[in-house]
């Protein structure tokens, strides 16, 4: 079974709307962090937000905010005001401990962003 | 803080040969992993360094190794170089590794390598 789902190959957001990129997750341990990266078409993959699974309130970082439903196991990005710099591929990614108690990073399949001007 | 930084940024290889790519980490961090990303496969985990130990290694053949300096820089090395290697190579570093959720990598520009 896939650790990070994101249903969504690609997307089309008109600049300055809001657009939610999906990401779900599965594990079946209590403490686990959920990320999210941004890799423009360079290749170098952005930290933009971070979200514990023991977080009661849904992260922020300017205009990301993290949509976390526990338990739904979700954590969708939203991204308020679209500009053109946010084209780009979007990872949603996990980090839970594996068998050995070793904290081990999962990426989703990307969802590619497109704004449109 | 500068970032990640890797080097050569892109690379040109034929099947056979071998290739060494570093990636120095954020000053400060011990930790360094890399990953192989490719259109069919995606990102896949390839090794994780700390403390110039390998601590956790995902599923690749032997060709693929790697090592760290007492400085925290990092070599991953391929031999033997096959088409499917061709791929975009990730270095993220972060404070301490794998022993806390909480933990966020950062990661590099990336090495292009085409294998021909």
């Amino acid at each position: 079974a896939q650790k990070i789902t994101q249903t969504q190959p690609g997307m089309f957001v008109q600049e300055k709307e809001a657009v939610t990129l999906d990401c779900t997750y599965d594990t079946s341990d209590q403490s686990y962090g959920l990320f999210w990266y941004k890799q423009p078409s360079s290749g170098e993959m952005i930290f933009l937000i971070y979200q514990g699974s023991y977080d009661e309130q849904n992260a922020t970082e300017g205009r990301y905010s993290l949509n976390f439903q526990k338990a739904r196991k979700s954590a969708n990005l939203v991204i308020s005001a679209s500009q053109l710099g946010d084209s780009a591929m979007y990872f949603c990614a996990m980090r839970e401990a594996d068998s050995g108690g070793y904290q081990k990073v999962t990426f989703g399949t990307g969802t590619k962003l497109q704004v449109i001007p | 803080k500068a970032g990640v930084t890797q080097t050569p940024r892109y690379l040109i290889k034929t099947r056979g040969q071998q290739v060494t790519l570093s990636c120095s980490p954020i000053s400060g961090h011990r930790s360094v992993s890399w990953y192989q990303q490719t259109p069919g496969q995606g990102l896949q985990f390839l090794f994780e360094y700390f403390s110039e130990t390998q601590r956790n290694k995902g599923n690749f053949p032997g060709r693929f190794s790697g090592r760290q300096f007492s400085n925290s820089r990092s070599e991953m090395n391929v031999s033997t170089l096959e088409l499917g290697d061709s791929a975009l190579y990730l270095c993220a570093s972060s404070s301490n590794g794998g022993y806390a959720t909480q933990e966020t990598q950062y990661f590099g520009p990336g090495t292009r390598l085409l294998v021909l």
